[in-house]
């Protein structure tokens, strides 16, 4: 089955820098690969995805890349800002399956 | 349009009582999830419905919980008896068939079993 795991667990960067998180699938058969923001005690909202055809996505100060030979991805979100504080999840799945498998998780914390 | 609506927010009870929730999914979304998140993990599935039909409840511990969703629209989740090990937030996701990879999640319900 699938399996996701997700770099790193907490991140803190000051205002303005950028932040990466990365996350690894198992399952090369893998084809949408969402990323969620989650704010303290709120739900998780979807921030950005991407699928298998395409390498990159940016929409404003979040992009997210996607290496298919790797069986990798990452969220990057430049410029900062303490609204971005947050736990951001990513989770593959197999299009069609509705299975969302996701990562453990990353405590952004931007320092003003 | 309305977002997925879970009630209630917080429940605090004690072991071995039984529990339920409750998950209305945005207007026209046929799909329906419920997952169970711990403490610092991501989302875990616990069963998914297509309409009112329980297409995979292989994650659902079925001594103890249970789901339904009678007219396919909104789903109620039911635990019981509780367990000390049952404290999580549970939330309820839809989806719909034209954008079936999107899910879209409700605030979740925050169960303390004391």
């Amino acid at each position: 089955g699938e399996n996701v795991e997700q770099h790193p667990s907490t991140l803190s960067v000051q205002e303005g820098d950028s932040a990466v998180i990365k996350c690894t699938y198992s399952d090369s058969a893998s084809n949408y690969f969402p990323w969620y923001k989650q704010e303290l005690g709120k739900r998780p909202q979807l921030i950005i995805d991407i699928r298998s055809n395409v390498g990159e996505k940016k929409d404003q100060r979040i992009a997210v890349t996607l290496n298919k030979t790797a069986k990798h991805f990452s969220l990057h979100i430049t410029e900062t800002q303490p609204e971005d504080s947050a736990v951001y999840f990513c989770a593959a799945i197999l299009s069609g399956t509705y299975k969302y498998i996701f990562g453990t998780g990353t405590r952004l914390k931007v320092l003003a | 349009e309305a977002g997925v609506v879970q009630s209630p927010r917080y429940k605090i009870i004690e072991k071995k009582q039984p529990v339920a929730f409750w998950c209305n999914p945005i207007s026209g979304h046929n799909t329906l999830y419920w997952y169970r998140q711990n403490l610092g993990q991501g989302p875990e599935l616990l069963i998914r419905y297509e309409n009112e039909e329980a297409v995979d409840d292989s994650q659902l511990p079925k001594d103890r919980f249970s789901a339904e969703r009678l007219k396919g629209v909104d789903s109620t989740l039911k635990i019981q008896p509780a367990e000390l090990g049952d404290s999580a937030v549970y939330l309820c996701a839809s989806s719909s068939t034209r954008g079936r990879d999107t899910q879209y999640f409700g605030p979740g319900t925050r169960l303390t079993v004391l």
